[in-house]
């Protein structure tokens, strides 16, 4: 596709419920991160994954949090058991990698799913 | 945990002026880029400027570099009311081309 995609845009969940976000990266890129960002404050990573290998987990916030990458494109990460202080922006952002001759680590974002907890 | 801090982190002007946002960080880095992002949106790659570099142009943006003092500044000429959004610094401090981001500069242009 054209840019990163991700739904839903707008997810409500019920405290205790399980959700899952979708995130659609740009065709033939090879990493693909997650970044959870609170209001009013920049992005924080929570994972990274290069092809379908989850590279690095290491800012998921707790054991609710897991994500996936299983054939190397779309991923999705699923939250169990929501609770309020989930509420938050989930962003995912993909790039070409950096081991491509002369590539630049650019990111590019997706609008990103905004996840309200109630 | 938050890399950068930009610094002020509001700021409102008149289309035509210029903006000026700064940020910091606090460990090595290999390059430093500035995101942009409107409200309700994913952010936007602007510019990056290598840890060997000390000033870069992108149209009507210039980036600096300071590497002693680790910090890098972000001006925007001639601000056009389109400009206005929230600005972030992220640098690759984290590895594996995670980004490490700023709280942001709020930027609004009055027309």
């Amino acid at each position: 596709g054209a840019g990163v995609s991700q739904s839903p845009r707008y997810k409500v969940a019920k405290r205790g419920q399980d959700v899952a976000l979708r995130c659609d990266p740009i065709s033939g890129h090879v990493s693909l991160f997650w970044y959870q960002q609170a209001l009013g404050q920049g992005p924080e990573f929570l994972t990274y994954f290069q092809n379908e290998a989850q590279l690095d987990k290491s800012g998921l916030p707790s054991d609710r949090f897991f994500a996936e990458r299983p054939e190397g494109s779309v991923s999705t990460l699923k939250i169990q058991r929501t609770q309020q202080e989930d509420s938050a922006v989930y962003l995912c952002a993909s790039s070409l990698g950096a081991w491509y001759r002369d590539s630049l680590p650019i990111q590019y974002f997706g609008a990103g799913t905004r996840l309200s907890v109630l | 945990s938050q890399q950068g801090e930009e610094d002020p982190q509001a700021l409102s002007i008149q289309e035509g002026e210029n903006a000026t946002m700064n940020c910091s960080y606090k460990t090595s880095i290999n390059n430093l880029q500035w995101y942009r992002q409107n409200s309700g949106r994913g952010l936007v790659h602007l510019i990056l400027i290598r840890s060997n570099e000390r000033e870069k142009h992108s149209g009507r943006l210039r980036v600096t570099l300071d590497t002693s003092k680790k910090s890098s500044s972000l001006l925007i000429t001639a601000s056009r009311a389109a400009d206005t959004a929230s600005y972030f610094c992220a640098t690759d401090a984290g590895g594996n081309n995670r980004l490490a981001f700023g709280k942001g500069n709020q930027v609004v242009v009055i027309p």
